[in-house]
């Protein structure tokens, strides 16, 4: 079945690390979005992809960086320049006129 | 430029009753519109969209949701709450980013059913 898959599922980071999120899709869409989640803010966007090595920042992407080498894969780092990276994270593709499909998502913590 | 608001960030329904979410958009263009559903840590399943063929759109779990252009809302019913719907909910409204679509979401109501 085709879907969104993202890992890992729980991830701890020390302070002033980097760690990466993995997202991958086999539904063939061409876009691709990353957003954070945290309690009462609903959902806000950190980076999307139209096409292969193209990207562009969301409404909250500092601290952040993504590549999209691939149409499948879109990860997103979590660079020690995000103070408060303690979130939910959701990557969700999309093609045009049907809404997103969603990961079930990745939550980080910091330790 | 699009946005949503949603009425109300936690709703109480008993076992049975009537379920209804509120959701009032603001948009430049005619606009999509979505409702989606949330479990606890997972991602948003797609209830049901809204894309100007029909006023009333159904979805699944027996949720349903009338576009009301004149009221710009578009809220989510269900005749009877099962416990199973305890879950947090989003609407939102779709935009264009670049040629592509782009969802604005609201800040989400969590439903709370009482046995």
């Amino acid at each position: 079945d085709g879907g969104i898959t993202q890992s890992p599922k729980y991830l701890f980071r020390k302070e002033g690390q980097n760690v990466t999120l993995s997202c991958e899709q086999n539904l063939n869409h061409d876009a691709m979005y990353w957003y954070r989640q945290d309690p009462g803010q609903g959902l806000r966007l950190i980076y999307y992809s139209q096409i292969v090595n193209d990207f562009q920042k969301g409404d909250i992407a500092e601290g952040y960086s993504v590549s999209r080498e691939k149409k499948e894969s879109f990860p997103l780092t979590v660079t020690s320049a995000q103070k408060n990276p303690t979130a939910f994270y959701l990557c969700a593709s999309s093609i045009s006129g049907s809404g997103y499909t969603f990961g079930s998502g990745t939550r980080l913590t910091v330790v | 430029a699009q946005s949503v608001t949603q009425l109300g960030s936690h709703v109480s329904v008993s076992e049975g009753a009537l379920v209804l979410l509120r959701c009032n958009y603001s948009s430049s263009v005619p606009p999509y519109l979505f409702w989606y559903v949330q479990y606890p840590n997972q991602g948003l399943q797609l209830l049901l969209k809204y894309t100007s063929a029909a006023t009333l759109v159904k979805g699944i779990n027996g949720f349903e949701a009338e576009f009301k252009k004149s009221e710009t809302s578009f809220h989510l019913t269900k005749p009877s709450a099962h416990m199973s719907d305890a879950a947090e909910y989003f609407c939102a409204v779709s935009g264009v980013l670049g040629g592509n679509e782009k969802l604005t979401f609201g800040t989400g109501t969590r439903l709370t059913i009482i046995p």
